[in-house]
């Protein structure tokens, strides 16, 4: 089945700066990769995908990059800011279970 | 159109008894997964239903762990005899296409706790 790595598990920025968080996955069949956030006691909520026939997406502030050679993907945030702070989950589709994979999660931290 | 709807939100229960979670899919959406989510780590799968039909359990224990999605009514994760560890968020997600093609709606979960 997939397998999918977070890194760093915890990320803390000055407001304003920018925070990139990475992911790694091993099915090499999978082609939809969702990035979610969970605010504290919260849903997770998406706010980012990619489909594995483009290798960047944007939308305003957040961007999300996808290297299907090497099975690694990135968010982007830039202008950080305070109510950025919240966990975020990256997550590859196992396309044996029909499932997404969720990464361990990163705590970002936006210090104002 | 409402979201996913889980219930209880909170739910205790002391170690051997039955814990019974609840979700309601947004209007629409055949494709019912559940995740589990233990404090300070990520979202583990579960099960993935249709109407009627258990597409993959690949991700539910063996042993007093169960899942239905009936013709009518919500989608319920069953525990049985429930143990400490079994502490946890549940939470429920769904989706109007297959195979987590799209994205996945959330419920607010239901957090467990076992004395």
């Amino acid at each position: 089945g997939e397998n999918v790595e977070q890194h760093p598990s915890t990320l803390s920025v000055q407001e304003g700066d920018s925070a990139v968080i990475k992911c790694t996955y091993s099915d090499s069949a999978s082609n939809y990769f969702p990035w979610y956030k969970q605010e504290l006691g919260k849903r997770p909520q998406l706010i980012i995908d990619i489909r594995s026939n483009v290798g960047e997406k944007k939308d305003q502030r957040i961007a999300v990059t996808l290297n299907k050679t090497a099975k690694h993907f990135s968010l982007h945030i830039t202008e950080t800011q305070p109510e950025d702070s919240a966990v975020y989950f990256c997550a590859a589709l196992d396309t044996g279970r029909r499932a997404l994979t969720f990464g361990s999660g990163t705590r970002l931290q936006v210090q104002p | 159109n409402a979201g996913v709807m889980q219930n209880p939100r909170h739910l205790v229960r002391r170690r051997g008894q039955e814990a019974r979670l609840r979700c309601s899919p947004m209007k629409g959406h055949s494709h019912v997964y559940w995740y589990r989510q233990l404090p300070e780590e990520g979202l583990k799968f579960m099960v993935y239903l249709q109407k009627e039909n258990i597409i993959d359990e690949s991700g539910m224990p063996k042993e007093r762990f169960s899942a239905e999605f009936p013709k009518e009514g919500p989608s319920i994760l069953r525990i049985q005899q429930v143990v400490r560890g079994d502490s946890a968020a549940y939470f429920c997600a769904s989706s109007p296409v297959p195979g987590s093609a799209g994205e996945l709606f959330f419920g607010e979960g239901s957090r467990l706790t076992v004395l």
